[in-house]
């Protein structure tokens, strides 16, 4: 289904890489956000942006680095400096105001070692 | 910042019964508070979502309850069926805050046949 994607599925690093991950949406929302998922945890926000050109950290920011030039799209840069890089990454989108609902993308686990 | 506290961590039930999820918050000028189901491997969905100028609210065997005064919400499953076996995750979001989620930690449903 389309809507929000992210490519690809499975990514396969080694140590020290940076690596980025894609999220295109053509739902025409305002807001973009990257999620991380470690296996019993729930979802932590990483960066988030409210319009292009424009984002602001999460709970845990460091070790990564996103950029806003297009509407459509929320690309997120995994540096070496992030210590603990294997997870499942899931994007999402909305119209950026709360009490409306996040569209998460399928979302793309990265294994480095 | 906003914290948001979810138990339990697992919950089994014998398919028919009901299961209840409960969620805290700490930020007081939360004001939106969903529901999310992920499947095994799958993106999370929105199942449910209440504001906090509504007490509850229902969709067919689901229903979310709030209680602002002691900052809880919970989620209701009745009849359950075991399609509706997965991790569910509840989240708070504020009006100014750029619609961004903070999680909980997820409950791992399993309905038994």
């Amino acid at each position: 289904d389309g809507g929000i994607t992210q490519s690809p599925k499975y990514l396969f690093r080694k140590e020290g890489q940076n690596v980025t991950l894609s999220c295109e949406q053509n739902l025409n929302h305002d807001a973009m956000y990257w999620y991380r998922q470690d296996p019993g945890q729930g979802l932590r926000l990483i960066y988030y942006s409210q319009i292009v050109n424009d984002f602001q950290k999460g709970d845990i920011a460091e070790g990564y680095s996103v950029s806003r030039e297009k509407k459509e799209s929320f690309p997120l840069t995994v540096t070496s400096a992030q210590k603990n890089p294997t997870a499942f990454y899931l994007c999402a989108s909305s119209s950026g105001l709360a009490g409306y609902e996040q569209y998460f993308g399928p979302g793309t686990r990265l294994t480095v070692t | 910042g906003e914290n948001v506290e979810q138990h339990p961590s697992t919950l089994s039930v014998q398919e028919g019964d009901s299961a209840v999820i409960k969620c805290t918050y700490s930020d007081s000028a939360s004001n939106y508070f969903p529901w999310y189901k992920q499947e095994l491997g799958k993106r999370p969905q929105l199942i449910i979502d209440i504001r906090s100028n509504v007490g509850e609210k229902k969709d067919q065997r689901i229903a979310v309850t709030l209680n602002k005064t002691a900052k809880h919400f919970s989620l209701h499953i009745t009849e359950t069926q075991p399609e509706d076996s997965a991790v569910y995750f509840c989240a708070a979001s504020m009006y100014n805050q750029g619609g961004k989620l903070i999680f909980g930690q997820g409950t791992e449903l399993s309905v038994k046949p």
